[in-house]
């Protein structure tokens, strides 16, 4: 099961912030929260990850509570094209063996023209 | 383009064909993925291969058979299929380095229709 909790589904308006937010309460201290986006059948595309601090790309910024219980993915400036489904996953640091992903339902963000 | 293809982007095939779906990664990564995603369900990890060796096997029924010949090249052998095996069929590979996080890069997904 994944381990995160995300609302199903969300707007913007093009030009605004998106922020989509993600619970994560039973996070452990060696994981880390990962962002991915799908655009309508194409295959995910990684978008930004962070253990404890706030971290920001090209792409966006990753917001995590202090508590690592909870964080936000800020999209600054949505465009149409960032109109997908947006999965928030927690995985750990492996030793050695390649890294699970459990893909939740996502939030299919829908930014309006 | 994200450095990971795969082969064919579109298969239709009937309940007693065997085929095989072929991923490349050009990447120099070291492990390498399948996924499947059905309509309206999250993607499920299927197989995980680390330096060319199977590390994880999701409980995948035995009708889907993997194949790592080398680091950039991944296949997944079909055969007697059942018609809930249709779905969106996608690779990744990423590169693991212990202790260190990567990301994993996926490719279009191959779209599987079982007649």
């Amino acid at each position: 099961d994944a381990k995160t909790t995300q609302p199903p589904s969300m707007d913007c308006a093009e030009g605004r912030a998106a922020n989509l937010p993600c619970n994560h309460s039973t996070i452990s201290g060696n994981e880390y929260v990962y962002w991915y986006r799908q655009i309508h059948s194409q295959g995910p595309q990684y978008i930004i990850h962070g253990l404890k601090n706030n971290e920001t790309n090209e792409m966006a910024s990753l917001i995590i509570t202090e508590d690592r219980k909870s964080s936000t993915l800020i999209l600054p400036h949505a465009t149409l094209r960032d109109t997908a489904v947006y999965y928030c996953i927690v995985a750990g640091i492996s030793s050695g063996s390649a890294r699970q992903l459990t893909f939740g339902s996502g939030t299919q963000l829908t930014v309006l023209p | 383009e994200t450095g990971v293809t795969q082969t064919p982007r579109h298969l239709v095939m009937g309940m007693t064909n065997k085929k095989s779906l072929k991923c490349e990664q050009h990447l120099g990564h070291n492990a390498m993925y399948w996924y499947k995603q059905s309509a309206k369900k999250p993607l499920e990890l299927m197989f995980v291969y680390n330096f060319k060796e199977q590390t994880e096997n999701n409980s995948v029924p035995s009708r889907f058979s993997p194949e790592c010949p080398n680091s950039s090249h991944l296949f997944l052998h079909l055969h007697t299929l059942q018609p809930e095996d249709s779905a969106l069929y996608l690779c990744a590979s990423s590169q693991e380095n212990l202790g260190l996080v990567d990301e994993q890069f996926f490719g279009p997904g191959t779209r599987l229709t079982v007649l």
